[in-house]
């Protein structure tokens, strides 16, 4: 099946300073890759997302963007704020069911005041 | 308000005791799933269900059953809990057929199995 793999497992910024994380998935037919947030005690909440005939989209502060021929997409947020610390996964559609994703490990985001 | 809510939020059991962690969704959502997140693996899919009485396995099924008697209820059974199904659960609903639609996630289940 489709593997998923994110970098960095951990990530600390200054806050103001901008947040880069990446991921790589393996199967060229995956179609739509979903970013997730999960705040402290909470379940993952979607933010942001990409379909594969899309090179980028942004969303205030946030932006995604997919390289479909290196097979990798990463999740941008600008001027981090506190509020933005949280753990973030990104994930990709499974090319046979498109109901089911296939998830990145995490990212723990640190933004220190 | 759209939500998925699980029940219990916590949970500490022994080894061996059979269990029942509900899922309930209000959106009207065919399609519905169960994940478990594990540190360092990210979340893994247990079993999921297309719609009524239709369910299957996912990637990790073992020690595991769920039924879907009813459009809005995901319940996920431990028959027989051990260990290493500590974890921590989310079940989660999306509208089937759309490619480019995510999840809901419920805020998730606290398990240890002692």
């Amino acid at each position: 099946g489709e593997n998923v793999e994110q970098h960095p497992s951990t990530l600390s910024v200054q806050e103001g300073d901008s947040a880069v994380i990446k991921c790589t998935y393996s199967d060229s037919a995956s179609n739509y890759f979903p970013w997730y947030k999960q705040e402290l005690g909470k379940g993952p909440q979607l933010i942001i997302d990409i379909r594969s005939n899309v090179g980028e989209k942004k969303d205030q502060r946030i932006a995604v963007t997919l390289n479909k021929t290196a097979k990798h997409f990463s999740l941008h947020i600008t001027e981090t704020q506190p509020e933005d610390s949280a753990v973030y996964f990104c994930a990709a559609s499974s090319p046979r069911d498109f109901n089911k994703f296939y998830f990145g490990s995490g990212t723990k985001l640190n933004v220190k005041p | 308000e759209a939500q998925v809510t699980q029940n219990p939020r916590y949970l500490i059991t022994v080894t061996g005791k059979k269990l029942t962690v509900t899922c309930s969704q209000n959106m009207n959502h065919e399609y519905m799933s169960w994940y478990r997140q594990d540190p360092g693996l990210g979340l893994r899919q247990i079993y999921y269900s297309m719609n009524v009485e239709v369910t299957d396995k996912g990637d990790v099924p073992e020690g595991y059953k769920v039924s879907r008697k009813e459009k809005r209820n995901f319940p996920l059974i431990l028959e027989s809990p051990s260990p290493n199904q500590t974890s921590l659960y989310f079940c989660a609903s999306k509208v089937t057929g759309q490619s480019d639609y995510g999840y809901t996630f419920g805020s998730g289940t606290r398990l240890t199995v002692v």
